[in-house]
């Protein structure tokens, strides 16, 4: 059982560029989030789904798309990345609304 | 939407001492609370949790407080260790309804001093 697993860990980008952060669990968890974590400005959500085939904007959605075709699967898209995306990003999912999260681990992105 | 307000965004205690954290939120029909903790380099993991039925719970050295009327809650950590140091984020469930959503606050830094 390994979780959420979150891939790369790590990555660079240059400004325009797009590309895709991934997102696995394997606990079977309907509800699924990406969050950004900027210093000072705690967890910001960026889009969240409530099961396959179902998504939704959160706080912070603009220059980022998801979708969601598998139980298991959220993968985040940057479509054309800015240097204000620069941040550390988090998947996140949980059995039913109203308990907690489990996170991934994270990954940091910069933006150039 | 709801709002978290979280405070202080610094604390620094003595080891063995106690340390509290307090966070406020705004919207009445927010039902669960969770706080997690999130060491360097790593994703936030759920310490302890409450939902607004109860008003005290306690694991170990750690405790959650909730005042509905007040609209805030607290996390007591009792007999602090260095292992604690380690920034605690607060949240509130989505009062909207079945989102699964949660609203985080700001984040506090924990410094543990041996």
């Amino acid at each position: 059982n390994a979780g959420v697993t979150q891939t790369p860990k790590f990555q660079v980008l240059k400004t325009g560029q797009s590309m895709t952060l991934q997102c696995a669990q394997d606990m079977n968890h309907e509800y699924m989030s990406w969050y950004r974590q900027d210093p000072g400005m705690g967890l910001r959500l960026i889009h969240y789904s409530v099961g396959a085939g179902i998504t939704d904007q959160g706080e912070v959605p603009n220059g980022y798309n998801v979708s969601r075709s598998t139980t298991e699967d959220f993968p985040l898209r940057l479509l054309s990345a800015a240097p204000s995306q620069t941040s550390v990003y988090f998947c996140a999912s949980s059995y039913e609304t109203g308990t907690g999260y489990t996170f991934g681990s994270g990954t940091r992105l910069t933006v150039v | 939407g709801e709002n978290v307000e979280q405070h202080p965004s610094t604390l620094s205690v003595q080891e063995g001492d106690s340390a509290v954290i307090k966070c406020t939120y705004s919207d009445s029909a927010s039902n669960y609370f969770p706080w997690y903790k999130q060491e360097l380099g790593k994703g936030p993991q759920l310490i302890i949790d409450i939902r607004s039925n109860v008003g005290e719970k306690k694991d170990q050295r750690i405790a959650v407080t909730l005042n509905k009327t007040a609209k805030h809650f607290s996390l007591h950590i009792t007999e602090t260790q260095p292992e604690d140091s380690a920034v605690y984020f607060c949240a509130a469930s989505d009062p909207s309804g079945n989102t699964g959503k949660l609203i985080f606050g700001q984040g506090t830094t924990l410094q543990v001093k041996p």
